[in-house]
């Protein structure tokens, strides 16, 4: 089974750059890694998926090595409402269907 | 507003009893997910479709839950005799086959088992 591990918190002032690192485990090769963030009292919602090398949209990149055990979701410029839970999401090695979430890292972002 | 919507948000019910939850996806996604989501802790996966097919359940779906999604549309959740173990939050999820990762997701259902 695809196990996740994330720091459990971590602390930023706005304006820094965030980098928010997942190490990942018996992932399927061949599926994509995907972040999500989570306000309290909401559901998830999708922020960046990739499968390796980087990625970049409008609100995060996303670092993926070669040998796909980790991948880093970099938060450019953070403000207070990046202040949230963030979760990488993998697939199953045995099951590509079955998505595992990570332990998830609470971002605090002070002004 | 298409997105995933759930009902109902909060749910209190008594130790024993039976609950239903309701989920109605986005109309042109044909997999639907639920997660279980306790304080604290990452959504843990359930069970999905892929339209009315059940295909995957995970072992924390106990012969006291169950979930359907007749028609491939809606999708309910029943937990019988509820334990107060089964309080937490209950997480309905949509995607499209090409996109699955990408999974879109209502505000939960909060359920409190006294």
């Amino acid at each position: 089974l695809a196990k996740t591990t994330q720091p459990i918190s971590m602390d930023s002032y706005e304006g820094q750059e965030v980098n928010i690192t997942c190490s990942h485990n018996n992932i399927a090769t061949n599926d994509y890694i995907t972040w999500y963030q989570q306000f309290p009292s909401q559901g998830p919602r999708f922020i960046i998926q990739g499968y390796k090398t980087k990625v970049t949209n409008e609100v995060a990149s996303l670092f993926i090595p070669a040998d796909r055990k980790s991948s880093t979701l970099s938060l450019p410029r953070v403000s207070l409402s990046d202040t949230a839970v963030y979760y990488c999401l993998v697939g199953d090695s045995y099951n590509t269907d079955k998505l595992i979430f990570g332990t998830g890292t609470r971002l605090q972002v002070f002004p | 507003d298409t997105g995933v919507s759930q009902d109902p948000r909060h749910k209190i019910t008594k130790r024993g009893q039976n609950v239903t939850f309701r989920c109605d996806p986005i109309s042109e996604h044909n997999r639907l997910y639920w997660y279980r989501q306790t304080l604290g802790q990452g959504p843990e996966f359930l069970t999905y479709f892929q339209n009315e097919a059940q295909l995957e359940k995970s072992r924390l779906l106990s012969d006291r839950f169950s979930a359907e999604r007749p028609k491939g549309s809606f999708s309910t959740l029943e937990i019988q005799r509820t334990e107060q173990g089964d309080s937490a939050m209950y997480l309905c999820a949509s995607s499209s086959r090409a996109a699955k990762n990408i999974q879109y997701f209502g505000a939960g259902t909060r359920l409190s088992v006294l």
